[in-house]
């Protein structure tokens, strides 16, 4: 069956680099592309980035400047890397099986920015 | 960047019919999707493409609307159906709305 794990660290210092792995299983990541979605607590999801099936990358102009999305078809991998992280940065992020709406979610990864 | 606008919260009681809108700041067609979330859990895809029920989704969810005005329609509701409703869209770029908070008497 369809599943995504999302993993990294849940504790990042201001002005550090946040790094995150989803780890997909029953579905190929040459077929569908996946998405990094971020929800701060009591508040709405915020959709960050697409790394699209055939290899290309989309990114919220509002975060451009700071993410990178990669992946590592091999081991059915997706990487997220955003640097300079402030406080509001801190909330829980998902990775989510893309087809333009999100129909799998992995369970997320709760990361807080404070030193 | 299309706004999504939703009202915070409602409260209904079991086996009323409940509508939960979700206005757009521009036309996204039909570009948009309803999720369910619970407490300490991720999102849960409900409808697609602004009327089509996902696959697992109760009948009793159903969803309407084009161009900018949109609704969720759970009819009727059921004690567990108590979450948040968040709006997306996918017609320009990628937003979601801030969510309706469902409360069931």
């Amino acid at each position: 069956q369809v599943q995504l794990k999302e993993s990294g660290p849940g504790l990042v210092q201001p002005s550090e680099t946040l790094s995150l792995t989803c780890t997909v299983s029953g579905f190929s990541l040459t077929s569908y592309s996946v998405s990094w979605v971020r929800q701060p607590s009591g508040k709405g999801p915020e959709w960050m980035g697409r790394m699209w099936y055939d290899g290309d990358t989309a990114y919220n102009s509002a975060l451009k400047s700071r993410l990178s999305i990669s992946r590592d078809t091999s081991k059915n991998q997706v990487f997220l890397k955003m640097n300079s992280l402030q406080t509001d940065d801190t909330g829980t992020y998902y990775c989510t099986r893309d087809l333009t709406c999100f129909d799998y979610w992995g369970q997320g990864v709760m990361v807080t920015v404070s030193s | 960047d299309t706004v999504l606008t939703q009202s915070p919260a409602l409260a209904v009681s079991p086996g009323e019919r409940v509508t939960i809108s979700c206005r757009a700041s521009e036309s996204v067609s039909t570009g948009m999707h309803w999720y369910q979330q619970k407490p300490g859990q991720q999102p849960k895809l409900l409808i697609y493409g602004a009327s089509n029920l996902e696959s697992g989704v109760p009948a009793r969810f159903s969803g309407s609307g084009s161009g900018t005005d949109f609704t969720l329609t759970i009819d009727p509701v059921e004690a567990d159906d108590t979450a948040t409703y968040f709006c997306q869209q996918s017609w320009n770029d990628l937003t979601f709305g801030s969510g309706t908070k469902l409360e069931i008497k």
